[in-house]
């Protein structure tokens, strides 16, 4: 089973910053099969980023995706108000099971 | 535009089978350009994948799960099922149903999820 390991497990910034989030698989994942969602309170979670760096449908430009193998990073170039929630990295591999990170909380400082 | 709806009971008593269904409108569920899948999420924590359902009928779970989950589609109501036996509080959770684009396997729509709790 592949681990994902998403740190922070909380990031504290204001509105306007740059918000930076890792994630970190046990073993190399395809680039084309790790994707990032975000999740509000009360609200299922909703596709942001797959194939580590495609926007999903309907997705702002100032979020982004990156890396490769082992590492993998989201970008918040500039938080909106709307921007706080958690984030969880995805993975899919040739043998089930497909994993998720444990999550990074985005809070408003 | 694909919308995806859970249902079931809300109460379920340990060692009884957990069985959801998940209603889709605006797509179908025998497109070979998706697939359709469970996951669930305890209070509080992360998001746990349970299986999927193919187009060809074909399914594959989590094998923390293998023994005790069946998941089926029915393609004349458009509708999928889950169900999960010999349940535990454990198994308390949201449970979602989702949508996945085939070739990315990431989860591109879900269901606004159902709560089941486990308990006497």
């Amino acid at each position: 089973e592949i681990v994902l390991t998403q740190s922070p497990g909380t990031l504290s910034l204001s509105p306007g910053e740059r918000a930076t989030l890792s994630c970190r698989a046990s073993q190399s994942v395809s680039s084309s099969y790790l994707a990032w969602y975000q999740q509000k309170p009360g609200q299922a979670p909703r596709l942001l980023i797959y194939g580590a760096s495609s926007r999903a449908t309907g997705i702002p430009d100032r979020f982004s995706g990156s890396g490769s193998g082992t590492d993998f990073t989201l970008t918040i170039s500039r938080l909106e108000p709307e921007d706080f929630a958690v984030y969880y990295c995805q993975q899919y591999g040739m043998s089930p099971p497909w994993t998720f990170g444990q999550g990074t909380k985005v809070e408003i400082k | 535009q694909v919308q995806l709806q859970e249902s079931g009971p809300g109460l379920v008593k340990p060692s009884e089978t957990l069985s959801l269904t998940c209603t889709v409108s605006g797509a179908s569920v025998s497109s070979e350009s998706y697939f359709w899948s469970w996951i669930r999420q305890p209070p509080g924590k992360g998001l746990e994948w349970i299986g999927n359902i193919y187009h060809s009928g074909s399914s594959n779970y989590n094998p923390s799960l293998k023994s005790r989950v069946t998941i089926s589609v029915d393609t004349s109501k458009t509708q999928l099922s889950l169900k999960l036996s010999s349940v535990t509080a454990a198994d308390t959770a949201m449970y979602y149903c989702a949508r996945v684009l085939s070739g990315w396997y990431s989860f591109d729509c879900w269901g606004q999820g159902t709560l089941v709790t486990v308990s006497s």
